[in-house]
């Protein structure tokens, strides 16, 4: 069974549009980070969340943790084209510091 | 400050082949990360190391996979010999101790692995 689940799985907005990645997992976590991917590039780093009800935001994005620390969202403001590729939420379920990842969340934005 | 560097970009082998791939850690990043991406699925974790010890390697096919971080800088990974459903993105990672920057993992481009 899947340990963290992305929805939706692909998202298509046109420009302008605000949007929203999920990511749950059935157990608490340690951390919860967002990466952003591009075909053929590696893992671009957005933001880190570590404790429960936590929010950060860099430029239009948005990322909450909740309190129990088992589900977050990637929210985007007024989208952009450059804002399209994969999102991928990973997780620290241990404590040690490595990720599990979901299966990402591809956005297409259309001008 | 210089991203983690890997190489080469891409690779194209036989199966029952053998490759290496080299990663360079950020400078000064005690913890390094191979990971493993197939198309259309998200990274999983093939090894960690912290320094030159090994963390956890309990998803590396040890089989055919190894791994080495000799001097706890820079580190290669090898496939031998390599099977077709090694085709993949190989991505090295490295993550600091200092307490300041902690838990923040940061990838390089990748190694494309194709296997034919």
């Amino acid at each position: 069974s899947q340990e963290l689940e992305q929805s939706p799985q692909s998202l298509i907005v046109q420009e302008g549009k605000n949007l929203t990645i999920n990511c749950t997992s059935s157990k608490t976590l340690y951390g919860l980070y967002w990466y952003k991917q591009k075909y053929g590039e590696g893992l671009i780093f957005l933001m880190m969340l570590q404790k429960g009800g936590e929010e950060k935001s860099h430029e239009k994005i948005t990322a909450k943790l909740d309190e129990k620390k088992q589900q977050s969202s990637l929210h985007i403001t007024a989208s952009q084209p450059s804002h399209a590729g994969i999102y991928l939420c990973g997780a620290d379920k241990t404590g040690a510091n490595n990720l599990f990842f979901g299966t990402g969340t591809r956005l297409t934005v259309i001008p | 400050e210089a991203g983690v560097a890997q190489s080469p970009r891409y690779k194209i082998i036989e199966k029952r082949q053998s490759v290496a791939f080299w990663c360079n850690p950020i400078s000064g990043h005690a913890t390094l990360y191979w990971y493993q991406q197939i198309l259309g699925q998200g990274p999983k974790l093939l090894i960690q190391f912290q320094n030159n010890g090994v963390v956890d390697d309990s998803q590396l096919p040890k089989d055919r996979f190894s791994a080495e971080r000799l001097k706890g800088v820079d580190s290669t990974l090898k496939i031998q010999p390599a099977k077709l459903e090694d085709s993949a993105v190989y991505l090295c990672a490295s993550s600091s101790t200092d307490r300041g920057q902690r838990n923040t993992i940061y990838f390089g481009e990748g190694s494309w692995l194709t296997v034919v």
